[in-house]
């Protein structure tokens, strides 16, 4: 057990609708990191917060963003889905910066969009 | 920007045999490396990491990578493959100059045979 805690573990929607993925860090962890798994993407980083402030930014689209709250805990929202937003999004907490402390992992949530 | 190249997507191995999962990376900067295992309907877990000093480093479960800078590689290996080895396996790279965020490879399902 990682610590990290995603829910829900899957969740299936429609096109065009709009869901929220949570996430609530090992206890102590300042940084959260979000990823998206795809088969065809692979790991993508998707963004990452440091205490409540965004401290970087990949591959998100304008549809999705993501805020941490002032208990650490972090939300992903993706809106307007499509087709192609189905897949494993991971959420990971770190102490620090990713390359003094390793990454925690939570377990998933898998979107299925139809 | 930085990269991580895993060559195979799937790599076969019997039971006892030498496991060798390869990755080579591209980096502008000397950068840290690590491995993360992937089990089925879990989240990724660190194996081993490299940031500076020995190039040859050890991680759980018996696994070792040796960082080659001539060769830009940090290929995973482990003397003896078990059962329970099978799993994806991944490669990231992470800048280490600021906030840095993992880069991943598209990862190497390992199958182990009896």
């Amino acid at each position: 057990d990682s610590g990290v805690t995603q829910t829900p573990k899957h969740l299936i929607t429609a096109t065009g609708q709009r869901v929220t993925l949570r996430c609530s860090p090992r206890s102590g962890d300042l940084s959260v990191y979000w990823y998206q798994q795809s088969l065809d993407q692979g790991l993508q980083f998707l963004i990452q917060y440091y205490n409540g402030e965004e401290r970087a930014k990949g591959n998100i689209l304008e549809r999705f963003s993501a805020q941490q709250f002032p208990d650490l805990h972090s939300e992903l929202n993706l809106s307007s889905l499509e087709l192609g937003d189905s897949a494993l999004y991971f959420c990971a907490s770190s102490g620090r910066d990713s390359y003094n402390s390793p990454l925690h992992f939570g377990n998933g949530t898998r979107l299925t969009v139809t | 920007a930085q990269s991580v190249t895993q060559l195979g997507s799937h790599v076969s191995v019997s039971e006892g045999a030498l496991v060798l999962l390869r990755c080579n990376y591209s980096s502008s900067v000397p950068p840290y490396l690590f491995w993360y295992v992937q089990y089925p309907n879990q989240g990724l877990q660190l194996l081993l990491k490299y940031t500076t000093g020995a190039t040859l480093v050890k991680g759980i479960n018996g696994f070792e990578a040796e960082f080659k800078k001539s060769e830009t590689s940090f290929h995973l290996t482990k003397p003896s493959a078990h059962m329970s080895d099978a799993a994806e396996y991944f490669c990231a790279v992470s800048d280490p100059r600021g906030y840095s965020t993992l880069t991943f490879g598209k990862g190497t399902m390992l199958l182990v045979s009896p």
